[in-house]
């Protein structure tokens, strides 16, 4: 069945470091991927989306690449701040004719030192 | 435009006793999801439905939860009785499309932290 991994956390990081926090899938055919954030005390926020090789979703200084080859959507930012603290979860959902479900990563918890 | 609303943020019950969990979608949405999410993992699907009828409930624990959306709008999801493996926090969802869209997104209320002790 498809499923998700990305990298276990906590990730700690100087305010104006890069970042970048890996996610690997397992599906067929061609899911779209999703990352979605979870800031302190509030629900889970679409991120960014792919929904086709190649594609790279951004958003808010954020980047990923959906690389079939590798079966990668890796997150990156350029230079985090503080208030990129939050749990970060990559996510997959099949395409039409396979299972709709999202299915989730366990979730990266990132900390962001001034 | 106003999103995902859910009531109560907080609960805490002991094993045993019930507890009922209310959503209210984004205006105009059809699909509306139930997420389980424990510590330390990502959500997990209860429940789906599109209106009001249901289009997954594969992982519900039937026994135990029950979920009902009347009119296609509020739904509720219930526990009874509930026991100390239903600590999570319980989400709410709801997207425009039929669910079935591989890129439809999902948005996401701010959730109910259940502990029972």
């Amino acid at each position: 069945g498809n499923s998700v991994t990305q990298m276990e956390g906590p990730v700690t990081l100087s305010e104006e470091a890069f970042l970048t926090i890996n996610c690997t899938y397992t599906a067929t055919g061609y899911p779209s991927l999703f990352w979605y954030v979870q800031y302190p005390g509030e629900g889970l926020q679409l991120l960014l989306k792919a929904t086709k090789a190649d594609d790279k979703g951004s958003n808010k200084g954020f980047e990923a690449t959906y690389r079939k080859e590798t079966t990668s959507f890796h997150l990156e930012k350029g230079s985090v701040q503080v208030s990129d603290s939050a749990v970060y979860f990559c996510a997959l959902r099949g395409q039409r004719g396979s299972n709709y479900q999202l299915i989730w990563g366990a979730g990266t918890k990132l900390i962001i030192k001034p | 435009e106003a999103g995902v609303a859910q009531s109560p943020r907080y609960k805490i019950i002991e094993k045993r006793q019930s507890v009922a969990f209310w959503c209210n979608p984004i205006s105009g949405h059809a699909t509306l999801y139930w997420y389980q999410q424990i510590l330390g993992q990502g959500p997990k699907l209860l429940i789906q439905f599109q209106n009001n009828g249901v289009v997954d409930d594969s992982q519900l624990p039937k026994d135990r939860f029950s979920a009902e959306r009347l009119k296609g709008v509020d739904s509720t999801l219930k526990i009874q009785p509930a026991k100390l493996e239903d600590s999570a926090v319980y989400l709410c969802a709801s997207s425009s499309g039929h669910g079935t869209g591989g890129g439809e997104t999902q948005y996401f209320g701010p959730g109910t932290r259940l502990l029972v002790l």
